[in-house]
This record gives structure tokens, C-alpha cells and sequence, in this order.
């Protein structure tokens, strides 16, 4: 079975501060692809990155960066300089090859403090 | 491009009525949609997966004589929940599946927020 571990319930940060979201995956299969959504307060997801099992280079997008270690089945998402905006939820997703079908974690609620 | 539209973005019913949310695809043809709920302060769950011309697959748990789905067309999906009740107020957010299955891609709709009364 597949399982998506996100133990941080909420996180409060004050803007301009670094923060770290924590994502741990289980799943059997050697073929597998994470993902990080956004849903800001409109509920609306937005799509931020997507990884494949056999891609296991670091990204950086801006501000945002991503962790991925196989090795520990966790796929880590940093936000440096945090600013109000990235209030929102996060949910860090995963699914297999073939179905499509994603397996969510439960979200990381980060409120960003000016 | 790859855009889902999802009608309406809210509604309040009576308990026991019948209320059906259109997922659509815009701008592409999705060879599989995807029905999601989501209740306050929790994740979203999966709810079904829909081929277009064939039934929908249900996640366990979930009553398929009560949500029932049907996939007419590769750029629309409806989702009726029939006699709601206010246990099956929530967010239903839909996703469409677009090219060849190892791609993955996956397109959000913007949901819809049923509350019954």
C-alpha cells in the first residue's frame, strides 16, 4: 500500500524566515511519482513540482526547493525568505505508474507572520 | 493550457435532493478523471477513478449507488450525489488525466463546496 507521512500539522513562521515541510512516502514499487500541492484559502490546488522515482536531483524553483532522498523515502520542500503569500496549505502526493490516482498526505498548514 | 473547469463552485441543498457537479477539461481531451473529497481541516481523498465510456472505479468505502459518476465524453465527468445528506457536505475537487499514462499528468479543477442542509 501506498502512504504519504506529513507530521507536521502546522508550522508558524515569521516572513523572511527559512522553512522546511517535511514529506515521508511508502510504497512498494520502484516506479513512483511525488508531488507538492499548494491550496491557498480559495481551496483552489496548485500544482508546485513533480518528481519521478529516478530523478533524484535537488530543484530549485525561486524560493522554492525541493529535498528528494530515496534513501530515506522523503521528499522535503524548503521555502527560503518566506513571505506572507506562502500562507497556505501544502500536500505533498504520491502516485504510481500506472492509474494516475494520488495518495495525499494529510497537509502542512504554514501561516507566515509579518 | 490543461485547463479543468468545474460547475458549480458552491451549493446549498436541502437534505434529500439530488445535486450534480460537472468536471470539465477545456482545452484537452482526458482519457481519465478523477473525483476527490475533501472535508474541513483534512486531505483529500480519493473517491473514484472514471474512463470515459466506462464504468467508475470506486475507492473503497465509498457508496457508488449514492455518488454516482459517469464519464460521457474525453472533456466531461459529472459527479450526482444522490439524497444528500449533511454528513456528505464537503469539498469535491476533480482532476483530469492527460496523455499517455506514464506521464502522470495530473490538472486540478477548482472544486465545489456542497453544503446540505
Amino acid at each position: 500500500a501506498q502512504k504519504v507521512t506529513q507530521a507536521q500539522t502546522e508550522i508558524s513562521v515569521v516572513e523572511k524566515e527559512d522553512v522546511t515541510l517535511d514529506c515521508v512516502y511508502e510504497t512498494r514499487d520502484t516506479t513512483y511519482y511525488l508531488f507538492w500541492y499548494k491550496q491557498p484559502p480559495s481551496g483552489e490546488l496548485v500544482f508546485l513540482i513533480r518528481r519521478n522515482s529516478f530523478d533524484e536531483q535537488n530543484e530549485i524553483s525561486g524560493r522554492y526547493s525541493w529535498n528528494f532522498q530515496k534513501s530515506t523515502s522523503s521528499f522535503n520542500f524548503t521555502i527560503t525568505a518566506s513571505q506572507v503569500v506562502d500562507s497556505a496549505v501544502y500536500f505533498c502526493a504520491l502516485s504510481m505508474e500506472y492509474g494516475n490516482k494520488l495518495v495525499f498526505g494529510a497537509g502542512t498548514i504554514l501561516r507566515v507572520k509579518s | 493550457g490543461a485547463v479543468v473547469s468545474q460547475h458549480p463552485s458552491w451549493v446549498i441543498c436541502k437534505s434529500g435532493t439530488s445535486v450534480k457537479i460537472e468536471c470539465r477539461s477545456l482545452d484537452f481531451q482526458a482519457t481519465t478523471m478523477f473525483w476527490y473529497r475533501q472535508f474541513p481541516k483534512q486531505s483529500l481523498m480519493l473517491m473514484a477513478t472514471s474512463n470515459e465510456g466506462s464504468k467508475a472505479t470506486y475507492e473503497q468505502g465509498v457508496e457508488k449507488d449514492k455518488f454516482l459518476i459517469n464519464h460521457a465524453s474525453l472533456t466531461l465527468s459529472t459527479l450526482t450525489v444522490t439524497s444528500a445528506h449533511p454528513e456528505d457536505s464537503s469539498f469535491y475537487i476533480c482532476s483530469a488525466g492527460y496523455g499517455r499514462v506514464w506521464s502522470n499528468e495530473q490538472f486540478f479543477g477548482p472544486g465545489t463546496r456542497l453544503t446540505v442542509l
